[in-house]
């Protein structure tokens, strides 16, 4: 069964430090995307950044990184110069092809930024 | 295009009433998805539909749920005698394609409080 795991319920981050936020996650299908998404308190979900399991190199967008380690099967977010604006939750998610077209969702991390 | 639109943002309904909710995908994507999100959780996925046609059903869906895509442009989700435990925010996505790199952009949702 797929499965993703965030640990932290929550993160507390100065303005303009890095963060990291957690996310494993499980499948024995060689082919999969592993996705972040932020939902600010509005509701609706912001699509990050996106990894493929073939990808050779880790996703980058913008002040947006994912620390893909395959081996660990884990696919941590990294946010450079967090800003106020950065406060939200977090979802780390996956889609398995061959299981089906839905995102699996972790519970989620909630990030709050402070000056 | 303003992406994807959900309507009503919040309903509130006394147990054992029906209630209807709408989607309107971004107009050129051809799945669309709809997620069910509790509190502190991840979205839950739903039900899909490429096109028309209803393609996956989660065992979520209980009977009391039904989705329609009718010509394949908006949705609709409707939820009959609705049960306290039916309060949730109800997502609704659609993506263009659904290969492993596809990212699926979400509404804003409707928040369905049962009282």
């Amino acid at each position: 069964a797929q499965k993703i795991t965030q640990t932290q319920p929550g993160m507390f981050v100065q303005e303009k430090e890095a963060v990291t936020l957690d996310c494993t996650y499980d499948t024995s299908d060689p082919s999969y995307g592993l996705f972040w998404y932020k939902q600010p308190s509005s509701g609706e979900m912001i699509f990050l950044i996106y990894q493929g399991s073939y990808d050779q190199q880790n996703a980058t967008e913008g002040r947006y990184s994912l620390n893909f380690q395959k081996a660990r099967k884990s696919a941590n977010l990294v946010i450079s110069a967090s800003q106020l604006g950065d406060s939200a939750m977090y979802f780390c998610a996956m889609r398995v092809p061959g299981a089906g077209t839905a995102l699996i969702f972790g519970k989620g991390t909630t990030l709050s930024v402070s000056s | 295009d303003t992406g994807v639109s959900q309507d009503p943002r919040h309903k509130i309904t006394k147990r054992g009433q029906n209630v209807t909710f709408r989607c309107d995908p971004i107009s050129e994507h051809n799945r669309l998805y709809w997620y069910r999100q509790t509190l502190g959780q991840g979205p839950e996925f739903l039900t899909y539909f490429q096109n028309e046609a209803q393609l996956e059903k989660s065992r979520l869906l209980s009977d009391r749920f039904s989705a329609e895509r009718p010509k394949g442009s908006f949705s609709t989700l409707e939820i009959q005698r609705t049960e306290q435990g039916d309060s949730a925010m109800y997502l609704c996505a659609s993506s263009l394609e659904a290969g492993g790199n596809t990212e699926a952009f979400f509404g804003q949702g409707t928040r369905l409080t049962v009282v």
